[in-house]
C-alpha cells in the first residue's frame, strides 16, 4: 500500500514564476491538507481539501491556491513566487477527523 | 502568536535511558494532540496521539501525558534507542477546525 506520494521531490524556480506541486493521498483517504515548513520551523497549515472543495484555509495569501480531483489527488499552486516561499511543502492525507494525518516526503522548493 | 511551543530545541540522551520531550500550548480550545517524528529528507511520521478526555496514552515505548490545567503535554520514550534520533514535533487541533498547529520541534539525539 503506497503512502502519500508527492512530486517533484525538489524544484528550483525563479522569483515571479509560478509552480505546481502534486500529491496523491494514501489509499482510502479522502482528505488532503497542505503545509509549508520553513527552515527551523514546524509545518504551517496552508489549506485542506475535502470533496474537491477547500474546507479550511490558513494565513496564506491568495497566491497560494489548490485543487482536489475526483480521485482525491491534489495540487498546490503558488503564483508570483517570492524568495520567502522557499520551503519544504508537505502534503498530508487522512480518512476523517481526529485521525492522524499521514504525510508525504515533501517537495523542497527553492526560489532564486 | 505561537500557540504550540516546544521550548527545548535539542535534547541528548544516553541509549537505554528515558527521553522526555515537552510541549506547551496556549489555546484552551485544543482538544486533540499528536506527536510526529521527522528524519531528514522524509515527511513527519505519526507517533502517538491523545484526546483531551484522557491524561495518558501508551503505545509500546512511547507514552504521552497531558496536563490540561497546565496546558502541557510530554512524550516519554523508554528505553531510548539510537534509531529514535530525529526531530520531534507536537501538534494540536480543536473541534470545528481541520488544521494542526505544530510546535517548532525538538531535535533528539540518542547516544550509543
Amino acid at each position: 500500500d503506497a503512502g502519500v506520494t508527492q512530486s517533484p521531490t525538489h524544484l528550483i524556480k525563479t522569483r515571479g514564476q509560478q509552480v505546481t506541486l502534486r500529491c496523491s493521498p494514501k489509499s482510502g483517504h479522502d482528505t488532503v491538507s497542505w503545509y509549508q515548513q520553513a527552515l527551523g520551523q514546524g509545518p504551517q497549515f496552508i489549506f485542506q481539501y475535502y470533496e474537491e472543495e477547500e474546507r479550511q484555509r490558513g494565513n496564506f495569501p491568495d497566491r497560494f491556491s489548490g485543487h482536489q480531483f475526483p480521485n482525491y489527488s491534489s495540487e498546490l499552486n503558488v503564483n508570483a513566487l517570492l524568495l520567502g516561499d522557499s520551503a519544504l511543502y508537505l502534503c498530508a492525507s487522512s480518512p476523517r477527523r481526529y485521525t492522524e494525518a499521514f504525510f508525504g516526503q515533501g517537495t523542497r522548493l527553492t526560489v532564486v | 502568536d505561537q500557540q504550540v511551543k516546544q521550548n527545548s530545541p535539542s535534547l541528548s540522551v544516553q541509549e537505554g535511558r528515558i527521553s522526555i520531550l515537552n510541549c506547551d500550548y496556549t489555546n484552551s480550545m485544543f482538544d486533540y494532540f499528536l506527536w510526529y517524528k521527522k528524519y531528514p529528507a522524509e515527511g513527519p511520521t505519526f507517533l502517538i496521539s491523545i484526546s483531551s478526555i484522557k491524561d495518558k496514552n501508551e503505545d509500546g515505548r512511547f507514552t504521552v501525558f497531558l496536563n490540561k490545567s497546565a496546558k502541557h503535554l510530554s512524550l516519554h520514550i523508554v528505553p531510548s534507542q539510537p534509531g529514535d534520533s530525529a526531530v520531534y514535533f507536537c501538534a494540536a487541533t480543536a473541534s470545528g477546525t481541520y488544521k494542526y498547529i505544530f510546535g517548532t520541534g525538538t531535535r533528539l539525539k540518542v547516544l550509543a
